[in-house]
C-alpha cells in the first residue's frame, strides 16, 4: 500500500512569490491534515479536512494561506505571497479512523526555503 | 488549551545504554497519548500509544505508561541501538485537541557505537 505522497520535497523561492504543495493521502483515508513544522519544533496543525470539508482551519493564516481538497482525495496548500518566516517543512497526514483508535500517517514533507 | 512538554534535548547515548525521554502534558478530560518517531529522511511514524490511564504502550523495545496522577508519558528503552537515532515526539489527542494531534517540541536522540 502506498503511503502519503507529497510534492515537491524541496522548494526554494524568493519572498513575495507564490508556492503550492500537493498531497495525495492513503487510499480510503477520509481525514487529511496539513501541519507546519518549524526547525527544532513539533508539528502544528494548519488545517484538517473530513472528506471535502475543512472542519478545523482555526490556525491557518487566511490572509496568505489557502487550501483545498477537491473530491475529498488530493489536497493542495498554497501560500501567496510567501514571507521569510514561512520557511519550514509542510507535512501532510491522513487517517481513516479516529485518533483514539487509529494513527496518523505522515508524508515525508515539503521543505520550503524563502529567500 | 492542551499542551505537551518534552525534556530538553538533544540526548546522546552509547549503544546498550538505558533511555528515558520525559514527557508531561496539560489537557482537559482524558486524552490519548502517543509517541511518534522521525528517522532521518523519513516521515513521522507512530511508535506507540496509550488511550487510558495506567495503559502501557510498547513497540520495538520502547515502553511508555500513561500516568494520570503525574500527567506524564515518559518514553523508555532498556538498551538503545545505533538504529534508534531519530527525533522523538510526544503527542496527545482529545479534549480541546479533539480530532488532531498536539505535539511536543521533539527530542533528538543520537546513539553512538
Amino acid at each position: 500500500e502506498a503511503g502519503v505522497v507529497q510534492s515537491p520535497r524541496y522548494k526554494i523561492i524568493e519572498k513575495k512569490q507564490p508556492v503550492a504543495f500537493w498531497c495525495n493521502p492513503i487510499s480510503g483515508h477520509n481525514t487529511l491534515y496539513w501541519y507546519l513544522q518549524n526547525l527544532g519544533q513539533g508539528p502544528e496543525l494548519l488545517i484538517r479536512y473530513e472528506n471535502e470539508e475543512a472542519v478545523d482551519d482555526s490556525q491557518l493564516p487566511k490572509d496568505r494561506f489557502s487550501a483545498e481538497r477537491l473530491k475529498g482525495v488530493d489536497s493542495t496548500l498554497k501560500i501567496q505571497p510567501a514571507e521569510l518566516g514561512d520557511s519550514a517543512v509542510y507535512l501532510c497526514a491522513s487517517t481513516s479512523g479516529g485518533l483514539d483508535t487509529g494513527e496518523l500517517f505522515f508524508g515525508e514533507g515539503s521543505r520550503l526555503t524563502v529567500l | 488549551g492542551n499542551s505537551v512538554t518534552q525534556m530538553e534535548g538533544p540526548v546522546t547515548l552509547s549503544e546498550e545504554a538505558f533511555l528515558t525521554i520525559n514527557c508531561t502534558y496539560t489537557a482537559t478530560g482524558y486524552p490519548s497519548l502517543f509517541w511518534y518517531v522521525q528517522y532521518p529522511g523519513e516521515g513521522l511514524q507512530l511508535l506507540l500509544k496509550a488511550t487510558k490511564a495506567d495503559d502501557k504502550g510498547s513497540n520495538k523495545g520502547f515502553e511508555a505508561t500513561y500516568r494520570k496522577e503525574t500527567t506524564s508519558f515518559h518514553l523508555e528503552k532498556g538498551s538503545v541501538q545505533v538504529s534508534d537515532s531519530a527525533v522523538y515526539f510526544c503527542a496527545l489527542s482529545g479534549g480541546t485537541s479533539y480530532g488532531k494531534l498536539t505535539f511536543g517540541q521533539g527530542t533528538i536522540l543520537t546513539v553512538h557505537p
